[in-house]
């Protein structure tokens, strides 16, 4: 079955500080992969996503993801985190028709 | 102009009730999903559809009834509304691409209480 971890589910930062969160999936097929980011009280908006190629994407807002396909693992990154990313980050797979979501990283960064 | 649009924002209503969700993509994709979001944050979906066609239909209550008129709308029917429906309710609508590829964009979503 089709599914997606992500393994923090808290995470508290001070501004500067670099940020990685984790996402494994478990997909037999080909994957499309994405990092979505929902702001307090708002949608979820695309960060970056990867179909094929360059396993490295860059995404909006200095965010990237690296794409390690030995690992299942498809982890976001920001060398330098700001008070405005204070949010929640949801990475999803896409299989046939359907999406699916981890249950979310909760970042909070401290001013 | 925004992409994917849904109404009312929030709608609160009492158990019993029945409502409906509107949603609208003016991006010309050719498939729309409902998503419920818990209290927790997670997303699940609930319904797909392509071409105004049922594609997904998750383990959903039939008190859940989606409407697709066109391929432009995407409504959500509720019937006999349950304390465990309160949710957010997002929309989302992708166009399929050639490899199988696509992105999906979310509404703003709907904040459904009922008491």
């Amino acid at each position: 079955a089709q599914s997606v971890s992500q393994h923090n589910h808290h995470v508290i930062l001070s501004e500067a500080a670099s940020l990685e969160l984790g996402c494994n999936y478990s997909y037999g097929g080909t994957v499309n992969l994405f990092w979505y980011v929902q702001y307090p009280g708002q949608h979820l908006q695309l960060l970056l996503k990867y179909f094929s190629g360059d396993p490295l994407v860059k995404g909006i807002k200095g965010f990237e993801a690296e794409f390690i396909k030995s690992k299942f693992s498809f982890n976001l990154r920001k060398p330098s985190v700001q008070w405005s990313d204070t949010a929640e980050y949801f990475c999803a797979v896409k299989g046939t028709y359907k999406y699916i979501f981890g249950t979310g990283t909760r970042l909070k960064v401290l001013a | 102009d925004t992409a994917v649009s849904q109404t009312p924002k929030y709608l609160v209503t009492q158990m019993g009730n029945d409502k409906s969700i509107k949603c609208e993509q003016n991006l010309g994709h050719d498939t729309m999903y409902w998503y419920k979001q818990d209290s927790k944050k997670f997303l699940k979906i609930m319904f797909s559809y392509n071409n105004k066609e049922l594609i997904i239909n998750e383990t959903v209550p039939n008190r859940f009834s989606p409407k697709s008129p066109d391929k432009a709308h995407l409504n959500l029917h509720i019937n006999s509304l349950e304390l465990g429906d309160s949710a957010v309710y997002f929309c989302a609508s992708s166009q399929l691409l050639a490899g199988g590829t696509d992105t999906q964009y979310f509404g703003p979503g709907t904040r459904l209480t009922v008491l």
